[in-house]
């Protein structure tokens, strides 16, 4: 099975640390997206991209958080000086269309700041 | 800023008793999508609606959406302890833009 495939599950850093996150999205889609949850609320977007451009960024989006998706394939998520804040799920989800096109979701990366 | 306002937000039942989760917003929608989410895993669609007025039905699950494409509902009959998770609507106000989440309905079904 081919799903949308995130790395590393779960992360524990210290405040301060830069933390990369890896997508690897369903090889035929070209629209990838990056969300953030917290528990029990529903996912935040973030950032998405069609193809290797990345067309729209949440305002809340700090210029501490960066994300890159060379080649259209996978995308990764970075986020610099981390702070407590910052703990969270990340997911990323992909689809091969935008209008009303169904979001297919990965497992997430889990975020711990210490 | 568009905005999609769930409610409840929390909702314990009991197996067999029917329930509605409501979904508004101020703002127009091209369509709204129903996901499911259980712990530890990604969301994962049960329907999208298009159409204002539209209802769709998956085996007990019922979703409308309303006339003037700003809200939704999602109604189940004869809830099952299976149903348990977190139902979040999802909506994009134009083709082409990202699709923005309501907070969850928390669902919990108790046998």
């Amino acid at each position: 099975d081919t799903g949308v495939s995130q790395n590393p599950r779960h992360k524990i850093t210290k405040r301060g640390q830069n933390v990369t996150f890896r997508c690897d999205p369903i090889s035929e889609h070209n629209r990838l997206y990056w969300y953030r949850q917290t528990l029990g609320q529903g996912p935040e977007f973030l950032t998405y991209f069609q193809n290797e451009a990345q067309l729209e960024k949440s305002r809340l989006l700090s210029d501490r958080f960066s994300a890159e998706r060379p080649k259209g394939s996978f995308s990764t998520l970075e986020i610099q000086r981390t702070e407590q804040g910052d703990s969270a799920m990340y997911l990323c989800a992909s689809s091969d269309r935008g209008y009303a096109g169904e979001l297919f979701f990965g497992e997430g990366s889990r975020l711990t700041v210490l | 800023t568009q905005l999609l306002e769930q409610s409840p937000q929390f909702l314990s039942i009991q197996e067999g008793e029917n329930l509605t989760v409501y979904c508004n917003s101020s703002s127009v929608f091209s369509s709204l999508q129903w996901y499911r989410q259980e712990p530890g895993e990604g969301p994962v669609l049960l329907v999208t609606v298009v159409t204002g007025g539209e209802v769709k039905k998956l085996k007990r699950l019922t979703f409308q959406f309303g006339d003037a494409r700003k809200d939704s509902s999602l109604h189940i009959t004869a809830a099952q302890p299976g149903d348990t998770g977190l139902y979040l609507c999802a909506g994009a106000e134009q083709a082409g833009t990202a699709l923005i989440f309501g907070k969850g309905t928390t669902l919990s079904v108790s046998s």
